[in-house]
């Protein structure tokens, strides 16, 4: 299972938007919506931020939004903050009834 | 309060063994799906295996298959990888997840797993 195409980097300035997005094939994202996103901190386990393409758990602030077209999904990050500054993570279910994450994206605020 | 702690990595010799453990609290985990999800040093996230609520559903990556094998103890709350025929691209933090309808919802803060003569 070849791991989902992500660009490596991205970057914006306080308050801008930003959108990362993440190309699987008809295998993963494509199959269903079970497309989830993490944000990571260096030196901190992963946390989930968009869970089923565009579902926000409890305590994810709305600046965070998720959506899908075909076999991409895309993370948008509005209103830009410092904390926002982080490494994110697509992940798709696949029909092979496994697993696979997207390569990663450094987000950096300007 | 949900905490997933894990345990038993350490540095171990190529071709060698090592079983990691995971407690969990705060939530009832026989109802759970539980996943292991590992990262190399300065890499991504690699998904490695599930395992459903009542070890009746298995699943591991390819790259592990036959060399791994994920259990849980639902009476004790702890999820296990046994790690065997170890090589240097097992390197990496070992975290266990709670899957909650095929999202990963619930990190541990991982346990390390260094493979190096």
């Amino acid at each position: 299972q070849s791991a989902l195409t992500q660009p490596p980097s991205a970057s914006g300035s306080p308050g801008q938007s930003v959108t990362i997005s993440c190309t699987g094939t008809t295998n993963d994202i494509g199959s269903d919506d079970h497309v989830s996103w993490y944000q990571q901190h260096p030196g901190k386990a992963p946390k989930l931020i968009i869970f089923e393409v565009n579902v926000r758990p409890s305590g994810v602030p709305d600046r965070f939004s998720g959506s899908k077209s075909g076999n991409t999904a895309s993370l948008t990050v509005s209103g830009l903050q410092a904390d926002d500054e982080a490494d994110y993570y697509c992940n798709s279910y696949t029909n092979n009834n496994n697993w696979v994450f997207g390569g990663g994206t450094k987000l950096t605020v300007l | 309060e949900v905490q997933l702690v894990e345990s038993g990595g350490g540095l171990v010799q190529p071709g060698g063994s090592l079983r990691l453990s995971c407690a969990a609290s705060g939530f009832r985990f026989s109802d759970h799906v539980m996943h292991w999800v590992r990262q190399g040093p300065g890499k991504g996230l690699v998904w490695v295996s599930r395992i459903s609520h009542n070890a009746q559903t298995i699943t591991y990556a390819d790259s592990v298959k036959g060399r791994f094998t994920i259990s849980r103890d639902n009476a004790k709350n702890t999820l296990f990888l046994q790690m065997n025929s170890l090589r240097a691209e097992d390197t990496a933090m070992y975290y266990c997840v709670r899957d909650s309808y095929w999202n990963f919802d619930f990190w541990g803060q991982g346990t390390m797993v260094t493979v190096s003569s």
